[in-house]
């Protein structure tokens, strides 16, 4: 059965650095998504993507953020410049197609910011 | 005041155990889905739902649009089943909104 794979699964990065996050969606899904979940919080939205174009993005999206499909497979998350705030669990997800569908989520990449 | 909100927090069971964990929600849906969430962190989705009732294998989810509720419900319950059970809803715009989770362990 296809599947959301997400690398790294573990990254660990000091302050300041710059971190891409690695989604590779479910190969005829058209909208992707990112979420986060800090330890011991609930998953947030993060932004979702559609037409090589953000539909939407979340207050946590600012500019220290930034998405892209580079090519037809992968789907990236940028974190320009981490915070120690930014540790959490990324996951990222996709969907067929518009309106109402199941979103299917990779295992999560978890980030350490040092 | 959070958007969605499950009860319990954690749940505990004895095998073979009818479990109940409970959503509700404050805000007009379009869907409302149910998530496992494994140990290791992994997410999976087990439903979504617009109304009535869907039934997979021994979990069953409901959801009453008018009273803004929804159940999930695991019949004759395992170890294997401990997980955090999670509600999200979906709005207008289709990013999920989730509940905090209800931690559920199974004991043999």
């Amino acid at each position: 059965e296809p599947e959301v794979t997400q690398t790294p699964s573990h990254q660990v990065t000091q302050m300041g650095q710059e971190v891409i996050l690695r989604c590779v969606p479910i190969s005829n899904h058209l909208y992707f998504y990112w979420y986060r979940q800090i330890l011991g919080q609930k998953v947030e939205f993060l932004v979702s993507f559609y037409n090589n174009e953000i539909s939407e993005k979340s207050e946590i999206f600012d500019d220290q953020f930034s998405v892209e499909r580079p090519d037809g497979s992968n789907f990236t998350l940028k974190i320009r410049s981490t915070k120690l705030e930014d540790s959490a669990m990324y996951f990222c997800a996709s969907k067929k197609g518009q309106g109402v569908e199941t979103q299917y989520f990779g295992p999560g990449t978890r980030l350490l910011v040092l | 005041k959070n958007e969605v909100e499950q009860s319990p927090q954690n749940l505990t069971a004895q095998e073979g155990e009818f479990i109940t964990i409970n959503c509700s929600y404050s805000v007009g849906i379009s869907a409302l889905h149910w998530l496992q969430q494994h140990p290791g962190g992994g997410i999976v989705s087990l439903f979504m739902l617009s109304s009535g009732k869907k039934k997979h294998g021994r979990l069953i989810a409901t959801i009453n649009i008018q009273e803004k509720h929804s159940s999930l419900h695991i019949t004759a319950s395992h170890p294997r089943d401990s997980a955090v059970y999670i509600c999200a809803v979906e709005r207008n715009t289709d990013k999920l909104i989730f509940g905090t989770g209800t931690r559920l362990q199974v004991f043999p």
